[in-house]
């Protein structure tokens, strides 16, 4: 597609509940990267995928949080048990070979 | 101390005037630095990268790096007020992890 393209758009979940963030990327970005922004902060690094493989996960921040990208395209963020502190705006980008990314729309999730 | 720190602002500037936006850094590692745009509600976009020490010019944009000092500044030359946003800095090791700033957010009034 033409650009970074993020579903739903807003995720509206309750306290324990589990939930899926997808994200498709630029067609033929081999990196593929997700961050979160709270309210009022700059992104927070979660993971980064090179082609199928997650090359770093060091940012996702307990193991409630997992992401896939198994044909080295689209890729999904998955939070398990969710808690009212995973609110955030959930940020998808991609790139040709890394750094200066196109970022996504991003997915508003809020946990009630 | 935080590793990439930006004044949050807000910097008020005249339209037509520059806008200077600083950021410093922690990590000496640090080797390829971004400025991303982000209007409110939207999502960042990418203005300018620099990797070597020096000034890079983009229209009205010119990024400046000092590894030695350890920053990283933007300015904006003839500023309008389209580019009323929030200023993101972020520095990385390489270029694929990039630690962001809080942001600065700049006004240009007419």
């Amino acid at each position: 597609g033409a650009g970074v393209s993020q579903t739903p758009s807003n995720k509206v979940t309750e306290k324990g509940k589990y939930v899926e963030l997808r994200c498709d990327p630029i067609s033929g970005h081999t990196a593929l990267y997700w961050y979160r922004q709270s309210l009022g902060q700059g992104p927070e690094f979660l993971i980064y995928f090179q082609g199928t493989g997650a090359a770093d996960d060091s940012g996702l921040p307990n193991d409630r949080f997992f992401a896939v990208r198994p044909e080295g395209s689209v890729s999904t963020l998955k939070i398990q048990r969710t808690e009212r502190g995973d609110s955030a705006v959930y940020l998808c980008a991609s790139s040709p070979t890394g750094g200066g990314y196109t970022f996504g729309s991003g997915t508003r999730l809020t946990v009630v | 101390q935080k590793e990439v720190e930006q004044n949050s602002g807000p910097l008020s500037v005249p339209e037509g005037a520059i806008a200077s936006l600083n950021c410093t850094y922690s990590d000496r590692g640090s080797q390829s630095f971004f400025w991303y745009r982000q209007y409110s509600g939207k999502s960042p976009e990418l203005i300018m990268f620099i990797y070597s020490n020096g000034d890079k010019e983009d229209g009205r944009f010119t990024a400046q790096l000092n590894k030695a000092s350890q920053y990283v500044s933007l300015l904006i030359r003839d500023s309008q007020p389209s580019d009323s946003a929030t200023y993101l800095c972020a520095v990385g090791l390489n270029t694929d992890k990039l630690i962001f700033g809080t942001g600065t957010r700049l006004q240009v009034f007419p």
